[in-house]
């Protein structure tokens, strides 16, 4: 079974609705994160957190929002959804046992697009 | 503002050649240097780098940091049709909250 997983894989929806995008994770790690991958952009952090009650906004957090429900469980809202948000989303973990990021684990990614 | 610019941006090879593809970052707070191999789908780490000059090695690939000039190479040696990924190279700040700013990537083709 893949450590972290996502839900759901792939989503179309309309402007103006919300969606909820979901990431678990079999690591026990405290850490997690979620990215959106563009073309020629790179991966581009939108919030992170490093326990389920430390919760910090990213580079590119405005129109978002993240729930930790649990430390192996961390959800990423878009409360009204626009066509720009259409994108790749990816969750990740790391062990901050170490005080340093050293590797992140990636999730396989849910391809969101918005009409 | 922290910046990653990674060269070439996509590359066409033949099986057995070698590549270099080359990160130049410019972050505050520098602690180490990542790169991840993308295929498909989730990237998936290859080498972490802290010090200038230690070359890190995995079969046929190879990275050197260099901390003075802020850039860092990844070299794979008698490419394979496997190696066709984008790779992404990714700083890592030393702030209150470890972070990491990935760059664009390099999207390598490798042709039989």
């Amino acid at each position: 079974d893949a450590d972290v997983t996502q839900t759901p894989r792939n989503r179309i929806t309309k402007t103006g609705k919300r969606i909820m995008l979901e990431c678990s994770q079999t690591k026990g790690h405290d850490r997690m994160y979620w990215y959106r991958q563009d073309p020629g952009l790179g991966l581009r952090l939108i919030y992170y957190s490093f326990d389920v009650k430390d919760i910090n906004k990213g580079e590119i957090s405005d129109g978002y929002s993240v729930s930790r429900q649990a430390q192996a469980k961390f959800s990423l809202s878009l409360e009204s959804a626009i066509p720009n948000q259409t994108a790749l989303y990816f969750c990740a973990t790391s062990d901050g046992t170490s005080g340093r990021i050293i590797e992140q684990f990636f999730g396989p990614g849910t391809r969101l697009t918005v009409l | 503002e922290d910046k990653v610019v990674q060269s070439p941006l996509s590359l066409v090879v033949h099986e057995g050649d070698t590549v270099t593809l080359n990160c130049s970052y410019e972050v505050t707070n520098f602690r180490s240097l990542l790169w991840y191999k993308q295929e498909k789908k989730a990237p998936t780490f290859l080498f972490m780098l802290t010090s200038s000059g230690i070359e890190k090695k995995s079969g046929r690939l190879s990275s050197i940091l260099d901390k003075k000039e802020l850039f860092s190479i990844l070299n794979i040696t008698a490419t394979q049709t496997g190696d066709s990924a984008v790779y992404l190279c990714a700083p890592e700040k030393g702030t209150s909250y470890d972070k990491v700013i990935f760059g664009p990537g390099t999207s390598l083709s490798v042709i039989p």
